[in-house]
């Protein structure tokens, strides 16, 4: 079955610093990829997406590229602030045969990114 | 637009005992899905519905029930809770699920 596979955290970052949180995914198809971010206490928000190969999904410095070859959508962000501490998430959504081709979501278990001033 | 919204936020239940979640889906969306995470996971895919329809379904057992109204909100529905049903439970929907989804805050449920 399909499956994201996410580097285990916590990632321990100071301020201004560069953040990459690698995620490689299984998937028969062509998924679309997406990242989200959850904050303590709230639920998941949508950081960013991709739908096909090759393209770059970016919002509020976060930035991500589909790479086919390699099955991986990396996060990264050039320096990071004490406000983007939480746990993000790396999931796909792909076509599945056994639910008569819906769409699936897929999650990965999470990084935990904790930014000190 | 209105986003999706949660009910209630927190519920505490005796093993044994059933319990319904209930979800409004954000306007225009006609997918949702439910999933449990549980501390520190990811969140695991229980099932979705689609125009009121279960059209797919996670790891979870018959117990794991739920319906989805002509106005797209939803309701999950646990019976016979066990102690590990205690977890966030999180509804999300989206537009066919293609182009991502928007989550609610989720439901803490803890079963004692």
């Amino acid at each position: 079955g399909d499956s994201v596979t996410q580097m285990e955290g916590p990632v321990t970052l100071s301020e201004e610093a560069f953040l990459t949180i690698n995620c490689t995914y299984t998937a028969t198809g062509y998924p679309s990829l997406f990242w989200y971010v959850q904050y303590p206490g709230e639920g998941l928000q949508l950081l960013l997406k991709a739908t096909k190969a090759d393209d770059k999904g970016s919002n509020k410095g976060f930035e991500a590229t589909y790479r086919k070859e390699t099955t991986s959508f990396h996060l990264e962000k050039g320096s990071v602030q004490v406000s983007d501490s939480a746990v993000y998430f790396c999931a796909l959504s792909a076509r599945s045969r056994s639910s008569g081709g819906s769409y699936i979501p897929t999650f990965g278990r999470g990084t935990s990114l904790i930014v000190h001033p | 637009e209105t986003g999706v919204t949660q009910s209630p936020t927190h519920l505490i239940k005796t093993r044994g005992q059933q319990v319904t979640l209930r979800c409004s889906s954000q306007s225009g969306h006609n997918t949702v899905s439910w999933y449990q995470q549980a501390l520190g996971q990811g969140p695991q895919f229980i099932f979705q519905y689609y125009r009121e329809e279960e059209n797919g379904r996670g790891n979870f057992p018959p117990r794991f029930s739920g319906l989805q109204f002509p106005n797209y909100s939803s309701e999950l529905n646990v019976n016979a809770l066990e102690l590990d049903d205690s977890a966030l439970y999180l509804c999300a929907s989206s537009l066919e699920g293609t182009y991502g989804y928007t989550f609610g805050s989720g439901t803490r449920l803890t079963v004692v």
